[in-house]
């Protein structure tokens, strides 16, 4: 089945250790979004890829990195992390073509990142 | 800018009863919504969708909204909840963004906790 998929499920790592966060797909999406999930509360965006370009939300910290090495994967870095950053991380993707009705996005299952 | 509002954190019910989320937002552009559910420990999935039409949308597990443009709102239904629809559901609204392509970012409200007791 095509599918979003992310790896891992759980993530446990040190203050300040970078950590990377794999997303991979094959629905052949050009788009691949990042959101950030805390606690009781909403999904947040951090950033998205429409093909190769990168597009960074205003609010996100530059700790927060990403890469796209091709279409079916697209890397979360976080380069120093803070308690402040555990949390879900979504990984979703969307395939954007003329009709808004495929405009859907699909979410992996996420990763649990704990900072200790 | 434009933001979801979701007022109830909790909702709990009874098996069998019926359930109104409530979901209203602000936009000064036209809108798509949407309702995802998350189960624990899962991913979002996407529940039903408003884009045009017919301002009633219904999902395949008896959920139904209604876009309601003078009210802001897109209330998520359903008439008779079973002890599988607990999960958090989340409201979410798009617009189409141009930048050279095109691309649909969803600003989500802060969830609702649809608890179902037997």
């Amino acid at each position: 089945d095509a599918m979003v998929i992310q790896n891992p499920r759980y993530q446990v790592t040190q203050f300040g250790k970078p950590v990377t966060l794999s997303c991979s797909q094959t629905l052949n999406h050009n788009v691949m979004y990042w959101y950030q999930q805390k606690s009781s509360q909403a999904p947040k965006l951090l950033f998205h890829y429409y093909d190769k370009d990168f597009n960074n939300e205003a609010d996100t910290p530059d700790n927060f990195q990403s890469r796209r090495p091709n279409t079916s994967f697209c890397f979360l870095d976080i380069r120093s992390p803070g308690l402040g950053d555990a949390a879900m991380y979504l990984c979703a993707t969307s395939r954007l073509a003329g009709p808004l009705e495929k405009n859907e996005q699909f979410f992996g299952p996420g990763t649990r990142l704990t900072v200790l | 800018a434009q933001s979801v509002t979701q007022l109830d954190s909790q909702v709990p019910v009874f098996e069998e009863a019926p359930v109104e989320l409530r979901c209203n937002y602000s936009s000064s552009v036209s809108v798509y919504l949407f309702w995802y559910v998350q189960y624990p420990n899962q991913g979002l999935q996407l529940l039903l969708k408003y884009l045009s039409g017919s301002t009633l949308v219904e999902s395949i597990n008896g959920f139904e909204a209604e876009f309601n443009k003078s009210q802001t709102s897109f209330h998520l239904r359903k008439p008779s909840v079973h002890i599988s629809d607990t999960a958090e559901y989340f409201c979410a609204v798009s617009d189409r963004v141009i930048y050279g392509g095109a691309t649909n970012k969803l600003i989500f409200g802060t969830g609702t906790l649809l608890a179902v007791q037997p």
